[in-house]
């Protein structure tokens, strides 16, 4: 099977802009998780998304928002961006069953620069 | 909501040496503990996991522990190569449900260097 897939892979913004990344999980997961890795946070759960639904969001701002297709795969969107947004983003598939299988498998992600 | 936390924030050995990486957590319902491995530049790795209704798992060379009464679980790792060098993760959720669903909470990151 093909793994999680991100694009794009770079992306460069400037103060203000917004953005959208996409995410494309393992075939037959329907369960999304995004994260936000940087140095000194480290990684924080963003939200996690199940056929088409958000389950869980994580600590964010309101400027961070997601969401999943039908056919599972997720885009998130982060507007009027900051410095502090720069980071790397991992997306995370799972098949995402309530006492299932539960492992998550990450995809590159997509480092993200704001300057 | 779920804190997990872990030692050491870096760990040197020498190749061959074991190495041993610590998390405690914090939330009693949380009920899976996946280990995850990232090298430089690349994705973490899913490496090993175990779940709430086991004591310890082994796989190979890598091993974990978990002890629920005291919130803790422990990554092992024999005869480690050069070749584990990298950054490595613990986490914590519940796979049945509440507020850590879909969710890990992860550790800070252990930096681990194995010397040839």
């Amino acid at each position: 099977k093909a793994g999680v897939t991100q694009t794009p892979r770079y992306l460069i913004k400037t103060r203000g802009q917004q953005v959208t990344l996409s995410c494309s999980p393992i075939s037959g997961h329907r369960s999304v998780s995004w994260y936000q890795q940087t140095p000194g946070q480290g990684l924080q759960f963003l939200f996690e998304y199940f056929s088409e639904t958000q389950r869980n969001k994580g600590n964010f701002p309101g400027r961070f928002s997601g969401r999943q297709f039908s056919n599972s795969r997720s885009e998130m969107n982060v507007s009027t961006l900051e410095l502090g947004d720069s980071a790397l983003y991992l997306c995370a598939s799972s098949l995402g069953l309530a006492g299932g299988a539960h492992e998550q498998f990450f995809g590159p992600g997509t480092r993200l620069t704001v300057l | 909501g779920e804190n997990v936390e872990q030692h050491p924030s870096t760990l040197s050995v020498q190749e061959g040496d074991s190495a041993v990486i610590k998390c405690t957590y914090s939330d009693s319902a949380s009920n899976y503990f996946p280990w995850y491995k990232q090298e430089l530049g690349k994705r973490p790795q899913l490496i090993i996991d175990i779940r709430s209704n086991v004591g310890e798992k082994k796989d190979q060379r890598i091993a974990v522990t978990l002890n629920k009464t005291a919130k803790h679980f422990s990554l092992h790792i024999t005869e480690t190569q050069p070749e584990d060098s990298a950054v490595y993760f613990c986490a914590a959720s519940n796979s049945l449900g509440g507020t850590s669903y879909g969710k890990l909470t992860f550790g800070q990151g252990t930096i681990l260097t194995v010397h040839p």
